[in-house]
């Protein structure tokens, strides 16, 4: 069964400075992997996804996520971080059910 | 499109009592699942369904059940609530295992 391990509950960066956000997963296979933002007391939107093709994958309000196979990880970035950028974020991988990690909180501070 | 619905939007129960959450999706999705979120759990999965007649449990099945008799429905019914089943519920649906999972706005459940 897959998981996924978000590194990280918490993570606080200033305006402008670069977004990191961690995710590492188990598979037995190559899954198809996904990066969800939720705002508050909002449902998840889809940030960006990696199926199959280029690694490094784009998505919406400036963010990208690269898929690397040899380090099972699809970490999260965005060159500059705005305060609209505040919210909770989560991995997910799938097959044939989708599983989540338990979410990173980004705070944008002034 | 609607997209994916959620009913109720809150809801307060005493243990014990039953209740069925609603979701339905107008984008004649085959794959529907029901999540439920906590603070530092993320989203765990409760049941999945692959299409019309066809349901699986996921990680947290326990107390819930499902089914799916059309493609566009998929309730999920608590048997007898517990205080543990406080939490948001969330719907979701997609195309496929290769597509991305479309959230409904969520049910905010207390059970008392």
């Amino acid at each position: 069964a897959q998981s996924v391990t978000q590194l990280g509950s918490h993570v606080s960066v200033s305006e402008g400075a670069l977004v990191l956000l961690r995710c590492n997963y188990s598979s037995s296979v190559p899954p198809y992997l996904f990066w969800y933002v939720q705002y508050p007391n909002q449902g998840l939107q889809l940030l960006l996804k990696y199926t199959t093709g280029a690694t490094l994958v784009k998505g919406i309000n400036g963010f990208e996520a690269e898929f690397k196979k040899s380090e099972t990880s699809f970490h999260l970035t965005k060159p500059s971080a705005h305060m609209s950028d505040a919210a909770e974020y989560f991995c997910a991988v799938r097959k044939n059910d989708m599983r989540f990690g338990a979410g990173t909180r980004l705070t944008v501070k002034p | 499109n609607a997209g994916v619905t959620q009913t109720p939007k809150f809801q307060v129960l005493k243990t014990g009592q039953s209740m069925t959450l609603q979701c339905a999706q107008d984008m004649n999705h085959e794959y529907m699942s029901w999540y439920r979120q906590d603070p530092g759990m993320g989203l765990r999965l409760i049941h999945y369904s692959v299409g019309a007649g066809i349901t699986d449990q996921g990680e947290v099945p326990n107390g819930y059940n499902v089914s799916r008799s059309t493609t566009e429905d998929f309730p999920l019914r608590l048997l007898s609530a517990a205080p543990s089943q406080t939490s948001v519920y969330f719907c979701a649906s997609s195309y496929s295992a290769a597509y991305e999972q479309y959230f409904g706005p969520g049910t905010r459940l207390t059970v008392t």
